[in-house]
């Protein structure tokens, strides 16, 4: 069963406009999400995290949006800029364990000129 | 700065032979993470350590092994390679548990098994 889920494998945005990418998790014992992203033929590299006493983090043109109560959580690119293309993971992990990271299965964004 | 490296970059198998994937991080870091991907499946656990001497299983360990003499090194050994094991593995570490920890990943093995 899937514990960190990303519904959408893939998602088109003209450059310059807001890229939403979304993820849902099941484990109430996440406690600490994070969002890698890569590209083709590299290991994914970090990007944002936020911790389940926050609502919101924001880091120059990203943003994670943390809903508790919906076991939800988002990441806001403005504005998209093609060099943003790449996969997205969600990732999650409970008690400080960061080693041991659930990931959901990815968001291919493309950022079109 | 080389963080994590990963070594071979690319390996093709038959089905029953055996190989190590290496990964060293010079980061001096307690965490070691071994993760495949597949297609449509993001990134899955295999095994973990915590530190020198102390690995654990994680969600798909079956058909590998590992050790951690060093702090720098964790390899992962394959001891019967099957077509099931044709993935993407990456290795990762971290300084420490706890909120605010990062994992740092590597560029990652690409390994086919016929």
């Amino acid at each position: 069963d899937q514990q960190v889920k990303q519904n959408s494998p893939s998602l088109s945005v003209q450059e310059g406009r807001i890229s939403i990418l979304n993820c849902d998790y099941t484990n109430s014992m996440f406690d600490y999400f994070l969002w890698y992203k890569k590209y083709p033929a590299e290991g994914p590299t970090f990007l944002i995290s936020i911790s389940s006493i926050k609502d919101k983090n924001e880091d120059g043109r990203f943003t994670v949006f943390l809903n508790k109560s919906a076991k939800h959580l988002s990441l806001h690119i403005v504005p998209s800029q093609p060099g943003d293309s790449a996969v997205y993971f969600c990732a999650a992990s409970s008690g400080g364990s960061n080693y041991k990271l659930t990931f959901g299965k990815g968001t291919l964004l493309t950022v079109n000129p | 700065n080389a963080g994590v490296t990963q070594t071979p970059k690319f390996q093709v198998l038959k089905t029953g032979q055996s190989m190590t994937l290496q990964c060293a991080q010079d980061m001096n870091h307690e965490y070691m993470s071994w993760y495949r991907q597949d297609p449509g499946m993001g990134l899955r656990l295999i095994h973990y350590s915590v530190g020198a001497g102390i690995t654990d299983q994680g969600e798909v360990p079956n058909g590998y092994n590992v050790s951690r003499s060093t702090t720098e090194d964790f390899p992962l050994r394959l001891l019967s390679a099957a077509p099931s094991q044709t993935s993407v593995y990456f290795c990762a570490s971290t300084p420490d548990q706890g909120l605010g920890e990062k994992l740092f990943f590597g560029s990652g093995t690409q390994l086919s098994v016929l």
